[in-house]
């Protein structure tokens, strides 16, 4: 069952505007999410994060928002660029039993910013 | 910067052979993991470590096996490689201090079973 959901497998904005990418999740246990991107033939690369004890976190033209009590987060990007068109993918850490911790991740936003 | 490697990065192979994947880092990170991703498809948790001698399975069920013998290298083994066994592996290791949330991921090897 999956526990972090990406319901828009694609998004295409135009260069200069922005783009808000949205993730849901269902496990209230989940404490920290994360943003990652990725490019064809290459692995995820961190973006940018949230702890569930804060609503906002900003660095640069990225923004994350978190809203727990609707169990949601939407990534921010002002102004979009041609070099943001990757695959996004929202993470969410969970700790597992025997004390560690694991990223569940969405299925992933594929965004077009055109010229 | 993160400094983990995947090799190979793509690997084609016939049914029934032995494989390894390698993966190692160089920021000596104790916690490392192994995930399996599908076009269009999230990555799932397959196998990870806590360090030398540990590891654990994931939550998604697989035929392969983890080694950890040194902190820096944690291969994925198939004993049998199989047409089902098609995908992206991807190797990741858990950031310390200022990054401990964070993973760091490898470049990925893209595996084609005929």
């Amino acid at each position: 069952d999956q526990q972090v959901k990406q319901n828009s497998p694609s998004l295409s904005v135009q260069e200069g505007r922005i783009s808000i990418l949205n993730c849901d999740y269902t496990n209230s246990m989940f404490d920290y999410f994360l943003w990652y991107k990725k490019y064809p033939a290459e692995g995820p690369t961190f973006l940018i994060s949230i702890s569930s004890i804060k609503d906002k976190n900003e660095d640069g033209r990225f923004t994350v928002f978190l809203n727990k009590s609707a169990k949601h987060l939407s990534l921010h990007i002002v102004p979009s660029q041609p070099g943001d068109s990757a695959v996004y993918f929202c993470a969410a850490s969970e700790v597992l039993t025997n004390s560690g911790y694991a990223l569940n991740f969405g299925k992933g936003t594929s965004l077009l910013v055109t010229p | 910067e993160a400094d983990i490697y995947q090799t190979p990065r793509y690997l084609v192979i016939g049914t029934g052979k032995k494989i390894t994947l390698e993966c190692s880092q160089t920021m000596g990170h104790d916690k490392m993991y192994w995930y399996q991703q599908d076009p269009g498809m999230e990555l799932h948790l397959i196998h990870y470590s806590y360090g030398v001698n540990s590891t654990e399975k994931g939550d998604l069920s697989s035929e392969s096996t983890v080694s950890r013998i040194r902190t820096e290298h944690f291969p994925l083994t198939l004993e049998s490689a199989r047409p089902s066994h098609t995908s992206q592996y991807l190797c990741a290791s858990r950031g310390t201090g200022r990054t401990y949330n964070e993973q760091f991921f490898g470049p990925g090897t893209r595996l084609t079973v005929l």
